[in-house]
């Protein structure tokens, strides 16, 4: 059965980074777009940012553009996001999410993100 | 970027009874290639999203037949036939046919 398990959450301050890792299994990684999807707290879901299937296309929500990087290790079955230059509002909840289509299918449970001083 | 607006933003249903949700878009989700971009979620507590619907009536592999969605253009409806008690979290359309893709602001759904 498919299978995301992200990793990475934690605690950091303003301005700070993290690098969030989501480990995929139960299907062909290689064959899937991914997704970042997040949902801060008491607010809804919002969707963070894609990457194609073979990695060369990337797209990104614009409060994130050119502070997160999205990228995938095939070799490992993993995705990974890398947040800089963090904010308070980057709090929540990270989500990834197969793509299907147009939409995503499959969700992990999530890691936590604060950032706090 | 595409709005999404759900109504309404709660609802209280009685076991066995109908519920219905609305979702409007503030464009066409409607692609060159005939397929109409929009999806359907529930939010559990303490769960992740789940895919109920996509491509505004495609129920996804082991949703219950109880959920069914409808519509075209930019007005879209999700109905549950008779809600049950695990069906109780937030549900979200979310379009995926523009970036950034876009969620309504969701529907809490409770059981009376």
């Amino acid at each position: 059965q498919v299978q995301l398990v992200e990793s990475g959450g934690g605690v950091v301050q303003p301005g700070g980074s993290l690098r969030l890792s989501c480990v995929a299994s139960g299907f062909t990684f290689t064959n899937h777009g991914m997704h970042w999807v997040r949902q801060a707290p008491g607010k809804g879901l919002e969707w963070v940012s894609y990457i194609h299937y073979d990695g060369t296309f990337k797209d990104y929500t614009d409060s994130v553009e050119g502070r997160f990087t999205i990228s995938r290790d095939d070799s490992k079955n993993t995705l990974y996001l890398q947040m800089n230059s963090l904010r308070a509002e980057d709090t929540a909840i990270f989500y990834c999410a197969r793509d299907l289509h147009r939409s995503f299918d499959y969700c992990g449970q999530g890691t936590l993100v604060t950032v706090s001083s | 970027e595409i709005v999404m607006t759900q109504t309404p933003l709660s609802l209280s249903v009685t076991p066995g009874q109908p519920a219905s949700i609305s979702c409007k878009s503030s464009q066409s989700l409607l692609h060159s290639d005939g397929k109409t971009s929009l999806c359907w979620y529930l939010h559990k507590p303490g769960q992740s999203p789940q895919l109920l619907i996509h491509e505004v009536s495609n129920r996804f592999s082991g949703v219950p037949d109880r959920f069914s969605g409808s519509g075209s253009g930019t007005d879209f409806t999700l109905k549950i036939s008779r809600v049950e008690a695990e069906d109780v979290g937030v549900y979200y359309c979310m379009q995926g046919i523009q970036v950034p893709w876009t969620f309504g602001q969701g529907t809490k759904v409770e059981i009376k």
